[in-house]
């Protein structure tokens, strides 16, 4: 079964500045998708970005980008100019190509700090 | 399109009632979910169909949780009698079919705050 860690529990960062948010993930598949979602105090999913696994070129939306390293099974996202709106919980997740379902990992806090 | 729709937002019962939650889903989307989110547990998938049909309902906790999806449109989670433990924010969820350009990409919901006293 595939599992998705995500090892920060909560991170913080100054307005204006970038973050780094980590996940790691297993698999034995060669192709799959990669997900962010954000989770602001509303609770509504939100997807942020998403990386298929045969692309090799990362990600990228407005801000938001993605350090996509298959043979490390590392998958990190990356905030550039940080926004008072961007606090939220920001869920990592799992799917495998042909098979719809999203397995997630258990989140980051992201706390912005005027 | 008015995402996906759930109801109701929030609901307080007593342990032992029937509790039904509802969902529409994206028009056109073949896929649909249940996911349930806790403190100690995260997101967990309960159930999901494609076209209509169960495919994994693996993820169901108990036979007091049941799912339906009668049409292409409307959706069902069903917990009958419920427990205080069954207190969580119930999330559905659609998505396309695998041919699209969106495929995997699931569009939640604003989800159903669960409060079984």
């Amino acid at each position: 079964a595939q599992t998705v860690t995500q090892s920060q529990p909560e991170m913080s960062v100054q307005e204006a500045e970038t973050v780094t948010l980590s996940c790691t993930y297993d698999t034995s598949e060669s192709d799959y998708y990669l997900f962010w979602y954000k989770q602001p105090p509303s609770r509504q999913m939100i997807l942020v970005i998403r990386q298929e696994a045969y692309k090799q070129q990362n990600a990228t939306e407005n801000r938001f980008s993605v350090n996509f390293q298959k043979a490390a099974k590392s998958f990190s996202l990356k905030i550039s100019d940080s926004q008072l709106g961007d606090a939220a919980m920001y869920f990592c997740a799992y799917s495998n190509f042909g098979n719809e379902k999203l397995t997630f990992g258990t989140g980051t806090r992201l706390t912005i700090i005027p | 399109d008015a995402g996906v729709i759930q109801s109701p937002r929030h609901e307080v019962t007593e342990m032992g009632q029937e509790v039904t939650l509802r969902c529409k889903p994206i028009s056109g989307h073949d896929y649909l979910f249940w996911y349930r989110q806790t403190m100690m547990r995260g997101l967990e998938l309960l159930i999901y169909f494609n076209n209509n049909v169960p495919i994994d309902d693996s993820g169901m906790p108990e036979d007091r949780f049941s799912a339906k999806m009668p049409n292409a449109s409307f959706s069902t989670l069903k917990i009958q009698p419920s427990e205080p433990r069954d207190s969580a924010v119930y999330f559905c969820a659609s998505s396309p079919n695998q041919g699209s350009s969106g495929a995997n990409v699931l569009t939640f919901g604003a989800g159903s705050r669960l409060t079984v006293l």
